[in-house]
């Protein structure tokens, strides 16, 4: 079974600061992805950025980026410029590459971005 | 539609009624997933559904839980004799392949309250 960990349940970062939430996993598939979602207060969950095992290049979408080091099993979300509307749960999460699979999320950092 | 629905919105029920939690995927998704969200809790897989079959069911934690999904578009959550315990955000999903790569598309969820 796979486990996602989040190690960091709130953290806080000035507007315009940079911030990295942590995430590691324990698995011994070698092939599979890696996930961020955000879940604002309205409840729904977004994709924010996705990061496939078996590519070395670290996935960036704009002011997102990971740092994804698979023999660590470590998979952290950098977010540069931090906006006010970023204040949000952040949730980690795994899939196996498999075709019918299901994600296996972390329990969470809550980030609240301050003035 | 436009994007996953989820109804109710809020449910508040007393313990031992029934509750069912409808949930509305983006049209054409193939993909439907029921996940928990328990307070301060990462979330928790409970069913996945592949057209109107469930190929793993193995989150749903009681004989009390059970899913449908019909026509392999609206899908029906239902709880008998709720419990206590059973107080969770419930979160639905869905995602256009089935070899997915794993962007799923989440609801608003349904807040589900036992008294």
């Amino acid at each position: 079974a796979q486990t996602v960990t989040q190690s960091q349940p709130e953290m806080s970062v000035q507007e315009a600061e940079t911030v990295t939430l942590s995430c590691t996993y324990d698995t011994s598939e070698n092939n599979y992805y890696l996930f961020w979602y955000k879940q604002p207060p309205s409840r729904q969950m977004i994709l924010v950025i996705r990061q496939e095992a078996y590519k070395q290049q670290n996935a960036t979408e704009n002011r997102f980026s990971v740092n994804f080091q698979k023999a660590a099993k470590s998979f952290s979300l950098k977010i540069s410029d931090s906006q006010l509307g970023d204040t949000a749960m952040y949730f980690c999460a795994f899939m196996k590459h498999e075709a019918a699979s299901k994600l296996t999320f972390g329990t969470g950092t809550r980030l609240q971005v301050t003035l | 539609g436009a994007g996953v629905s989820q109804s109710p919105s809020n449910k508040v029920t007393e313990k031992g009624k029934d509750v069912e939690l409808r949930c509305d995927p983006i049209s054409g998704h193939t993909a439907l997933y029921w996940y928990r969200q328990s307070l301060g809790q990462g979330l928790e897989f409970l069913i996945y559904f592949q057209g109107n079959s469930a190929p793993d069911k193995s989150g749903l934690p009681s004989d009390r839980f059970s899913a449908e999904r019909t026509g392999g578009s609206v899908s029906t959550l239902t709880i008998q004799r709720t419990q206590q315990e059973d107080s969770a955000v419930y979160l639905c999903a869905s995602s256009l392949n089935r070899v997915t790569t794993g962007e799923l598309f989440f609801g608003e969820g349904s807040r589900l309250t036992v008294l």
